[in-house]
């Protein structure tokens, strides 16, 4: 089956970096999707990695490193409304387009 | 005007009454799914269609019944609500994944906070 690992909670203050881990087990393993989800609202895209290695979008890069079924999301120069929950979440061949979401972490950024 | 829209936003009711919760999109996706999150869970899939006649079960179907009426348009139905069926659903569109970059990208409705008493 799948599974994915990230921690559930992360604090940091504002104008830091901090970097939301995530690992997988999956088969057929396609691509690694980050999304923010602010106080029960719609989750939103943030990024995806098919490939290894870094894509930075802004204040935000995510990482993928498939050999060791890793990846991260990392958050520069924290501002107080990128408090928010952070999913991961795995697409592969065999889930048809489906995506597998991890539990979330919880950032929380302090002034 | 918001792409994927849910109707109700909020929604409080007794064990045993019949519930639906209903999605539509103006994305001109074929693909929808329906999710339900809980504190602590993530978001945990309960059905999903990748056309209008296609209907698939999720990891928590059971309980739940889903009707996709047309492609902007999948609904979703608690025959009998129960108590631990209280939590926040969320519908997802998706468009065809693509070679390459940026495949499942999901897009997300505002959720409806559903109370079965």
């Amino acid at each position: 089956g799948q599974s994915l690992e990230q921690p559930s909670e992360v604090t940091a203050v504002e104008g830091a970096i901090v970097q939301i881990n995530c690992t997988y087990q999956t088969s057929g393993f396609y691509g690694l999707s980050w999304y923010q989800q602010h106080d029960g609202g719609a989750p939103t895209f943030l990024s995806y990695n098919a490939l290894d290695g870094l894509e930075e979008t802004g204040r935000f890069s995510s990482f993928l490193s498939r050999s060791d079924s890793y990846g991260y999301l990392l958050l520069q120069e924290l501002q107080m409304k990128d408090s928010a929950s952070y999913f991961c979440a795995v697409s592969s061949y065999n889930q048809g387009g489906k995506l597998i979401f991890g539990q979330g972490t919880e950032l929380s950024v302090k002034p | 005007d918001a792409d994927v829209t849910q109707t109700p936003r909020n929604r409080i009711t007794k064990t045993g009454k019949r519930i639906m919760l209903e999605c539509s999109q103006t994305k001109g996706h074929d693909r929808m799914y329906w999710y339900r999150q809980d504190p602590g869970l993530g978001l945990r899939l309960i059905y999903y269609s990748f056309d209008v006649k296609d209907i698939n079960k999720g990891e928590i179907s059971d309980g739940y019944s889903v009707s996709r009426q047309a492609q902007a348009k999948f609904s979703l139905s608690l025959e009998s609500a129960i108590p631990n069926q209280t939590a926040l659903y969320f519908c997802a569109t998706s468009d065809l994944p693509t070679s390459g970059s940026r495949s499942d990208t999901q897009y997300f409705g505002p959720g409806t906070r559903l109370t079965v008493l």
